[in-house]
């Protein structure tokens, strides 16, 4: 496509569970980011990819969140034993040029 | 470590007043620096940027100059629209080697202008 794609749009989850979220980067974006936005809190880093280095994890609040990207391409963030204070909207870019980031729509998180 | 402040909102404005929106960063480093702008239903979009102390960006009528004196990347508008409401958001990268570039975003300042 033409921008970058994630996927679900919104998920409503119960305490406890594990959710997975998606994000398609533009092709030939080298980048791929995870942020989490939270109403009054900005946008939190957590992840970032960068071609075939090791990813800079230096984000990420807890062991309960992981994230993989396959191929160089498509990335799959992991949130393992949900609870109400990951409620947010996560948010994936993909880049090509430093700085430069393109965002995704995002996945709106509810933990009820 | 890293850090941007921006000015809290929300910022109501009157179509074709003048826009500031105040930005503040620490690093350690030599950072670029974006403005970020995110339009009501819409991903975040990048709405311009400064690589190195003194230069301005420019797009859409919006500006920012890089100030390294007062580590400031202040964003301005001379004739706000309607359509630039929206929530922007400021922010620094992190240069950890070629092509690696983090980025510490503020935490966002909504503007509304009313007709």
């Amino acid at each position: 496509g033409a921008g970058v794609s994630q996927s679900p749009s919104n998920k409503v989850t119960e305490k406890g569970k594990d959710v997975e979220l998606r994000c398609d980067p533009i092709s030939g974006h080298t980048a791929l980011y995870w942020y989490r936005q939270s109403l009054g809190q900005g946008l939190e880093f957590l992840i970032y990819f960068q071609g075939n280095s090791a990813p800079d994890k230096s984000g990420l609040p807890s062991d309960r969140f992981s994230a993989e990207r396959t191929g160089g391409s498509v990335s799959t963030l992991t949130i393992q034993r949900t609870q109400q204070e990951d409620s947010a909207v996560y948010l994936c870019a993909s880049s090509f040029v430093a700085g430069e980031l393109f965002f995704g729509e995002g996945s709106r998180l509810t933990v009820l | 470590g890293n850090s941007v402040t921006q000015m809290e909102g929300p910022v109501t404005l009157s179509e074709e007043a003048f826009l500031t929106i105040n930005c503040t960063y620490t690093a350690t480093g030599y950072p670029s620096l974006f403005w970020y702008v995110q339009y009501p239903g819409e991903g975040l979009q990048l709405l311009l940027k400064a690589t190195k102390a003194d230069d301005k960006g420019s797009n859409k009528g919006f500006e920012a100059t890089y100030r390294k004196e007062t580590t400031s990347f202040h964003l301005e508008k001379g004739s706000v629209q309607v359509s630039d409401s929206a929530v922007y958001f400021c922010a620094l990268s992190d240069p950890r080697g070629a092509g690696s570039y983090q980025l510490t975003f503020g935490k966002g300042t909504k503007l509304s202008v009313i007709p």
